[in-house]
């Protein structure tokens, strides 16, 4: 069964440094998805991609953040300067349509930790 | 502030009971209605999907949709203690939306 995967697991990093959290969806998926989860509390939407475009993003995700499918596989999340409380569950979706019961399967997850 | 409200539990079943889990939500224009389970340290695995009011059945999972009321409920049948876990409940808002809105989740345990 296809199933979205990220890379790392586990991403540990100092306050201020760059991170790039790298996902590849499932492969016939046109909708991709950028949530996260700080340790105890809800899973929040970060951003969504279609069409090697932001479609939608929340307030959580400032100048910081980016996202980029470099190529026709990976989708990345990069946070430029890390902060303490950027340490959570960062967790890839993808869809393969927007209307109806469009649903969203989730990867694993990259856990990063910042120091 | 799009708001979805579940019970946090944790609920505790006996193993073959019925698990009953439910959510309410805020946003009156919300189209799709998503339950996910999570065990703790894992990302959410979807379990039912539901856009039209009523009942949807698959395996021992029913969701419930009741739009008037602004409620999704989901059942869990013949409990195992495999199903111990969270439910998150997910809502998608209004036709052209990409996000999806979670509650809290509800623990649930099932007892041997």
């Amino acid at each position: 069964e296809p199933e979205v995967t990220q890379t790392p697991s586990h991403q540990v990093t100092q306050m201020g440094q760059e991170v790039i959290l790298r996902c590849v969806p499932i492969s016939n998926h046109l909708y991709f998805y950028w949530y996260r989860q700080i340790l105890g509390q809800k899973v929040e939407f970060l951003v969504s991609f279609y069409n090697n475009e932001i479609s939608e993003k929340s307030e959580i995700f400032d100048d910081q953040f980016s996202v980029e499918r470099p190529d026709g596989s990976n989708f990345t999340l990069k946070i430029r300067s890390t902060k303490l409380e950027d340490s959570a569950m960062y967790f890839c979706a993808s869809s393969d349509r927007l209307a109806g019961a469009a649903e969203q399967y989730f990867g694993p997850g990259t856990r990063l930790t910042v120091t | 502030q799009k708001e979805v409200e579940q019970n946090s539990g944790p609920l505790s079943v006996p193993e073959g009971a019925i698990a009953s889990l439910n959510c309410t939500y805020s946003d009156r224009g919300s189209q799709s209605f998503f339950w996910y389970r999570q065990y703790s340290g894992k990302s959410p695995e979807l379990i039912m999907s539901i856009y039209s009011n009523g009942d949807k059945e698959d395996g021992r999972f029913t969701a419930q949709l009741n739009k008037a009321s602004q409620y999704v409920s989901l059942l869990i049948r013949d409990s195992q203690p495999s199903d111990s876990a969270t439910y998150l409940c997910a809502v998608k808002a209004e036709a052209g939306s990409y996000q999806l809105t979670f509650g809290k989740g509800t623990k649930l345990s099932v007892i041997p």
